[in-house]
């Protein structure tokens, strides 16, 4: 068990710039999630996979982020045009189905937009 | 819907003395309800979980907490605190079995003096 990485760990770039981050999750696990941490505060839920399924998808993701999960395995976050207020830690969690369904988290990707 | 309140969001203990760690929360329907513990610039490490099991409930490093439904509570202790045990501490809910998404408090900061 090599647990969720995510990559890359620090990513900063100018606003206006795309950016892409990549989560690889527990290999068992059907369940991927995507949060975005702001300082001082607790992860907020964006969006989760079951599989390559796409199945919730909060409002906090705007028309410039997109998430995939291809083949049911690794998953990107891309938010294109960044602004100054995507700047955050994003955490990427998986899970497995019919489980009591606890979170593993990666380490994390922060953001810093300039 | 979920919501968790953590109250205080710096607290302080000399090594040795006893943690406590307060949350409460809300659910429309029977919660699943977990601690995480954050140490700087890394993802969420699970503390502890309850899943409608037992309801005090025993985690790693010597920490437990204690679902009590009648109080909407799952404080987190620890007899004795250690050094080692300064951290963000995150409280979270998710809908139950099935549910998803995972709703966090906003978090405590724990200090330990020597």
């Amino acid at each position: 068990d090599t647990g969720v990485s995510q990559d890359p760990r620090h990513k900063i770039t100018k606003r206006g710039q795309n950016v892409t981050f990549r989560c690889d999750p527990i290999s068992e696990h059907n369940r991927l999630y995507w949060y975005r941490q702001t300082l001082g505060q607790g992860p907020e839920f964006l969006t989760y996979f079951q599989n390559e399924a796409q199945l919730e998808k909060s409002r906090l993701l705007s028309d410039r982020f997109s998430a995939e999960r291809p083949k049911g395995s690794f998953s990107t976050l891309e938010i294109q045009r960044t602004e100054q207020g995507d700047s955050a830690m994003y955490l990427c969690a998986s899970s497995l189905l019919g489980t009591t369904y606890e979170q593993y988290f990666g380490p994390g990707t922060r953001l810093t937009v300039t | 819907a979920q919501s968790v309140t953590q109250l205080g969001s710096h607290v302080s203990v000399s090594e040795g003395a006893l943690v406590l760690l307060r949350c409460n929360y809300s659910s429309s329907v029977p919660p699943y309800l977990f601690w995480y513990v954050q140490y700087p610039n890394q993802g969420l490490q699970l503390l502890l979980k309850y899943t409608s099991a037992a309801t005090l409930v025993k985690g790693i490093n010597g920490f437990e907490a204690e679902f009590k439904k009648s109080e909407t509570s799952f404080h987190l202790t620890k007899p004795s605190a250690h050094m080692s045990d300064a951290a963000e501490y995150f409280c979270a809910v998710s809908g139950g079995k099935g549910a998803q998404k995972l709703v966090f408090g906003q978090g405590t900061r724990l200090t330990i003096n020597p």
